[in-house]
C-alpha cells in the first residue's frame, strides 16, 4: 500500500511569488491536514480537508489558502511568499485519530 | 481546546543509557496520545500511539510510554538507546470525540552520543 505522497520534495522560491505544494493521501482516506514545520517552531498546523471541504483552518494568513480534489488528494497554495514561510511543509492523510505523515515539501523563499 | 506539553527541548544521552522523554497535556475530554519521530530530512513516523486498552504501550525498536491519566503525562522511555535514535521526538494529542486535529508538542531532540 503506497503512503502518503508530496510533490515536489524541494522548492526554491522568490519572495512575492505564488507556490502551489501537492499531497496524495493514502488510498481510502478521505481527510488531509497540511502543518508547517519552521525552522524551531513546531509543527503548526494549518488547513483540515475532509470530503473536499475545508473543515478547519490554523491561525494563518488568508494567503495560505489550499483544496481537496474529488480523489481526496490536496494542494496546498500560498500567494505572495515571505521569507519566513521558508519552511517544511507536511501533510497527513488521516484515519480516525490517527494521522499519516508524507515526506514533506521544503521550501525554500529567498 | 488541548496543548501538549514536552519540557525538555534537548536531550543528550550517552549509547547505552536509559532516556525518558516527557510529555503533559492539558485537555477537558478523553484524549488519544501518540509519539512521532523525525529523522533529518524526513516526515513524522508514527512511534507508538495509546487509544485505549493497557496504559502501558511499546514499540517495535524497544521504545515505550505509558499513558498516566491522573498526571496528564504520557513520558517515553527507552532502556538503552542506539546512535541511530538520535532524532527529533514529537508527543500530539487528539480528542477522542472530535478528528477536528491532531496537537503536537514542540518536540524533543535527542542527541545520542557516542
Amino acid at each position: 500500500e503506497a503512503g502518503v505522497t508530496q510533490s515536489p520534495t524541494h522548492l526554491i522560491k522568490t519572495r512575492g511569488q505564488q507556490v502551489t505544494l501537492r499531497c496524495s493521501p493514502i488510498s481510502g482516506h478521505t481527510s488531509v491536514y497540511w502543518y508547517q514545520q519552521a525552522l524551531g517552531l513546531g509543527l503548526q498546523f494549518l488547513l483540515w480537508y475532509d470530503e473536499g471541504e475545508e473543515r478547519n483552518r490554523g491561525n494563518f494568513p488568508p494567503r495560505f489558502s489550499g483544496r481537496q480534489f474529488p480523489n481526496y488528494s490536496s494542494e496546498l497554495n500560498v500567494n505572495a511568499l515571505e521569507l519566513e514561510d521558508s519552511a517544511l511543509y507536511l501533510c497527513a492523510s488521516i484515519w480516525g485519530p490517527e494521522a499519516f505523515f508524507g515526506q514533506g515539501t521544503r521550501l525554500t523563499v529567498v | 481546546a488541548q496543548s501538549v506539553t514536552q519540557l525538555d527541548s534537548q536531550v543528550p544521552v550517552f549509547e547505552e543509557a536509559p532516556v525518558e522523554l516527557r510529555c503533559n497535556y492539558s485537555s477537558s475530554v478523553s484524549v488519544y496520545l501518540f509519539w512521532y519521530v523525525q529523522y533529518p530530512n524526513q516526515g513524522l513516523q508514527l512511534l507508538l500511539k495509546y487509544l485505549s486498552g493497557s496504559t502501558l504501550v511499546k514499540s517495535i525498536n524497544g521504545f515505550e510510554a505509558e499513558f498516566n491519566k491522573s498526571q496528564t503525562s504520557f513520558h517515553l522511555r527507552k532502556p538503552s538507546v542506539h546512535i541511530s535514535d538520535t532524532a527529533e521526538y514529537f508527543c500530539a494529542v487528539s480528542v477522542k470525540t472530535s478528528y477536528d486535529k491532531v496537537i503536537f508538542g514542540p518536540g524533543t531532540s535527542l542527541s545520542v552520543i557516542p
